[in-house]
């Protein structure tokens, strides 16, 4: 039972333009949710995030949108770099009640940004 | 550099034997997980400990094991290692927020 998707496995950019990565949940009781930037042998690195009473939250060349009624997230990065390609994992947390805020991450989005 | 740290990076073992994992968190962060990430699984939550305590488990069988100390570093215990143990271990932490930080990672092998 795969609580966070995301669908695209690979996307590929021409620097400069726009870069999109989607996400979607299932578990409604979700409710932060994190984008996490990962090179090969290194540990995800934190990107941003968005607590579920935002719609959007924004960083330097990165937004988050939350459309929660569609169970929906969406990263935007411009523009886009080509050291920003990496693999980007979707995570969410909640639904577990108390102070429990294990990840629950998506498989991924290979992320290729061409000069 | 996330201020999380983990030794060693690369462990190689035979089927059968026991590894230790050994994470240190970030100053002040209470919490650390750890997350298992195999090629067919992607980043699985395997166990929480805040301030010392278990607070929650997730996918992590019987024949692991953790602990957090005093001086909340962490260790994870994988013993009678099989093949399909093999992959990169992680841990995080995080103070009372969700946001967790991890570290650069152990990878793992069984042979």
């Amino acid at each position: 039972d795969q609580q966070v998707k995301q669908n695209s496995p690979s996307l590929s950019v021409q620097e400069g333009r726009i870069s999109i990565l989607n996400c979607d949940y299932t578990n409604s009781m979700f409710d932060y949710f994190l984008w996490y930037k990962k090179y090969p042998a290194e540990g995800p690195t934190f990107l941003i995030s968005i607590s579920s009473i935002k719609d959007k939250n924004e960083d330097g060349r990165f937004t988050v949108f939350l459309n929660k009624s569609a169970k929906h997230l969406s990263l935007h990065i411009v523009p886009s770099q080509p050291g920003d390609s990496a693999v980007y994992f979707c995570a969410a947390s909640g639904g577990s009640g108390g102070s429990n805020y294990k990840l629950t991450f998506g498989k991924g989005t290979l992320l290729t940004v061409n000069p | 550099d996330s201020g999380v740290t983990q030794t060693p990076k690369h462990l190689i073992t035979a089927t059968g034997q026991r590894v230790t994992l050994r994470c240190s968190p970030r100053s002040g962060d209470l919490s650390v997980y750890w997350y298992q990430q195999s090629l067919d699984q992607g980043l699985q939550f395997l166990i929480q400990y805040y301030n010392g305590e278990e607070r929650a488990k997730g996918n992590i069988l019987e024949r692991f094991s953790a602990q957090q100390f005093p001086d909340l570093h962490s260790e994870l215990n994988l013993s009678s290692l099989e093949l399909g143990d093999s992959a990169l271990y992680f841990c995080a932490s995080s103070r009372s927020t969700d946001t967790q930080y991890f570290g650069p990672g152990t990878r793992l092998t069984v042979l």
